[in-house]
């Protein structure tokens, strides 16, 4: 069964730096990998996807890697603004069902 | 084009009570799904539906029925509600093929 998880929980850093934040699975079979974002009492928003054949998504200051031999995807943000302070959340696709197995999801929080 | 909506926003229910939340698309999207998202942990698949007419189960089913009589809706019913299913409930879709989903903004449920 798949399981994916995301570390740290939370995170805070001054506006301006770079940041990345991981998402590791253990099944490497998956169909896709997807990055979310989720501001507080909001639905999810797609940032990012990666297809099981691709090795990298790139959108504006965002760049989701996606390393199947390891089960690890990263979302890098560059140049972090306060307006970046959200929880992103990663989830896994085994298959085209739109089936969805979510991480716990890492809180950020970019200073001024 | 409203996306996905979902009422109510809030719910307070006593233990034993039912209730009904509504999820409704204006996409004419085939896909959608329910989840719950409880405190440090990612969201769970409790039902989904590819179609009309068509439902089933996902990771969290017990305690909810769902039912997709057209396109546009998909409620979630809860038949006897109970503290565990206090939670934040997100309905989501997908066009055929689509690769991102979309989600509502969220009902969030207190049992006591």
């Amino acid at each position: 069964k798949q399981e994916v998880t995301q570390i740290p929980a939370a995170l805070s850093v001054p506006e301006g730096e770079n940041l990345v934040l991981n998402c590791s699975f253990t099944d490497s079979a998956i169909y896709n990998l997807q990055w979310f974002r989720q501001d507080p009492g909001k639905g999810l928003t797609s940032l990012l996807l990666i297809q099981s054949s691709q090795r990298e998504q790139t959108s504006g200051r965002l760049n989701a890697s996606l390393d199947k031999s390891s089960g690890r995807s990263t979302l890098y943000i560059a140049a972090s603004q306060p307006g970046d302070s959200a929880t992103y959340l990663c989830a896994s696709r085994m298959d085209s069902s739109y089936k969805l197995i979510f991480g716990s999801g890492t809180r950020l929080l970019v200073r001024p | 084009n409203a996306g996905v909506t979902q009422t109510p926003k809030f719910q307070v229910l006593k233990t034993g009570q039912s209730m009904t939340l509504q999820c409704a698309q204006d996409m004419n999207h085939e896909y959608m799904s329910w989840y719950r998202q409880d405190p440090g942990m990612g969201l769970r698949l409790i039902h989904y539906s590819v179609g009309a007419g068509i439902t089933d189960q996902g990771e969290v089913p017990n305690g909810y029925n769902v039912s997709r009589s057209t396109t546009e809706d998909f409620p979630l019913r809860l038949l006897s509600a109970a503290p565990s299913q206090t939670s934040v409930y997100f309905c989501a879709t997908w066009g055929q093929g689509g690769r991102h989903g979309y989600f509502g903004p969220g009902t969030r449920l207190t049992v006591t």
